[in-house]
């Protein structure tokens, strides 16, 4: 069964420039998630997607970070503009469920703001 | 806001020693998970406890939930060079405040 695939897995940009990630789920899966996570840090729920729509966007920075999941399967979040503090590896996961689920993590995507 | 607090930070032990880390939640919790992540990798699942008290066990790994839903903990025995990584505990928040929150981790390093 092949995993939840992610791209670019680097990204280096200059602060103010725009930047998108893209995210493919495990087949079936009906949630997803975008999580970014900061050296030494935990991963800090950014989205949740059931299906195509969304559950919690809460810690989702709207001004400048947005996401969708057209058709309930791949996703991408995009940053615009970028600042020197949103350098992180963003991770997508995918679950069969919502919440409780076990969560499937793609390799994630390295991003350096300069 | 929930918050989820682990200890300690970092654990260097020597291999065959055992290791425990420790997860606190402000609030009571529905669930907790715990995740694995290597160095350079991605987390991975390692298990889901839910009920009050309960105890799981998976080899040398054991995983326990505090009977007021608010605290975890793991722990492993005889550790190896494998074990080797950054264990993360994650809490689904119980009621309106039904939300996943990871700690910051316990990163753990094993001298062969």
């Amino acid at each position: 069964e092949a995993g939840v695939a992610q791209s670019p897995r680097y990204k280096i940009i200059e602060k103010r420039q725009s930047v998108a990630f893209w995210c493919n789920p495990i087949s079936g899966h009906a949630t997803l998630y975008w999580y970014q996570q900061i050296l030494g840090q935990g991963p800090k729920l950014l989205i949740q997607f059931q299906n195509n729509g969304v559950v919690d966007d809460s810690q989702l920075p709207k001004d400048r970070f947005s996401a969708e999941r057209l058709k309930g399967v791949d996703s991408t979040l995009k940053i615009q503009p970028a600042k020197l503090e949103d350098s992180a590896v963003y991770l997508c996961a995918s679950s069969l469920g919502p919440l409780g689920y076990e969560q499937f993590f793609g390799p994630g995507t390295r991003l350096t703001v300069l | 806001g929930q918050q989820v607090m682990q200890i300690p930070q970092y654990q260097h032990v020597q291999e065959g020693e055992d290791f425990t880390t420790y997860c606190n939640s402000s609030t009571t919790l529905s669930n907790i998970q715990w995740y694995k992540q290597r160095p350079g990798g991605h987390p991975v699942f390692l298990i889901q406890l839910v009920k009050s008290g309960e105890v799981k066990k998976q080899k040398r790994l054991t995983f326990q939930f505090g009977e007021a839903k608010k605290n975890s903990s793991l722990h492993i025995t005889a550790t190896q060079t494998t074990d080797v990584g950054t264990y993360f505990c994650a809490g689904i928040g119980g009621g309106s405040n039904y939300k996943l929150t990871f700690g910051k981790g316990t990163l753990l390093t094993v001298n062969p």
